[in-house]
């Protein structure tokens, strides 16, 4: 149990164009989701915090304009890089919280890369 | 702020050896700890998840410490092998208005040779 999966696993885009990720639990009900990213040999960094009904939360430095979360149901949130530029290809990761516990699972990750 | 530190960065041993990874953290006022192994290219699996409460935490040839009040854990790898070559990252989850908020380590990339 407490699968969480990513859509799409990869993509390429061109700049100026924008890509949507979605991070879905696929057996347990998440109210919270966190996205976060992580560059090459770097550990992860919080993005937002995204809560279902309500609108996410960011980090410091993080623009709300530029990436746009969207937590619609209890196993979906998405997240929309708009208008990307090559300075945002990284690997994006979600993770859905279980209540419960307060455990943490992880998706497989979105590697985006941005010409 | 909360800061995460993990030693050593990267560590190389023989089969079979028995190891250590450490990691400390700044403020010892958090809800659990959680200990997280990531493959190239690849999402975190949880391996183990301890409660501010605990002590130590087991799973298989895996154990893990926590003392909060000096901000330390660490995890113990028994007899390692070559499959358990990859990147071990902690991570804390704050309480309190934070709460739920993960704070990761740099991470310690374990290379295990036959």
């Amino acid at each position: 149990g407490a699968v969480v999966s990513q859509h799409p696993s990869w993509v390429i885009c061109k700049s100026g164009t924008s890509v949507k990720i979605e991070c879905r639990s696929l057996d347990f009900q998440a109210t919270t989701m966190f996205w976060y990213r992580q560059f090459p040999k770097q550990s992860l960094m919080l993005m937002a915090t995204s809560n279902e009904g309500s609108k996410a939360t960011y980090e410091q430095g993080v623009e709300k304009d530029k990436f746009l979360i969207n937590h619609a149901s209890l196993t979906l949130s998405t997240l929309t890089v708009t208008s990307a530029h090559p300075e945002d290809s990284s690997f994006y990761i979600c993770s859905a919280r279980r209540v419960q516990v307060n455990e943490q699972f992880f998706g497989p990750g979105t590697r985006l890369t941005v010409l | 702020k909360q800061e995460v530190t993990q030693i050593p960065a990267a560590l190389s041993v023989p089969e079979g050896e028995n190891l250590v990874l450490n990691c400390s953290f700044t403020d010892s006022a958090i809800y659990n700890l959680q200990w997280f192994r990531q493959d190239p290219g690849k999402g975190l699996t949880s391996l183990l998840l301890i409660q501010s409460s605990q002590r130590e935490q087991t799973s298989g040839r895996l154990n893990a410490s926590l003392d909060k009040s000096s901000g330390r854990s660490t995890l113990y790898i028994a007899a390692s092998q070559p499959g358990d070559s990859a990147t071990y990252l902690c991570a804390v989850n704050a309480g309190g208005t934070s709460y739920g908020k993960l704070t990761f380590g740099q991470g310690t990339i374990l290379t295990v040779h036959p």
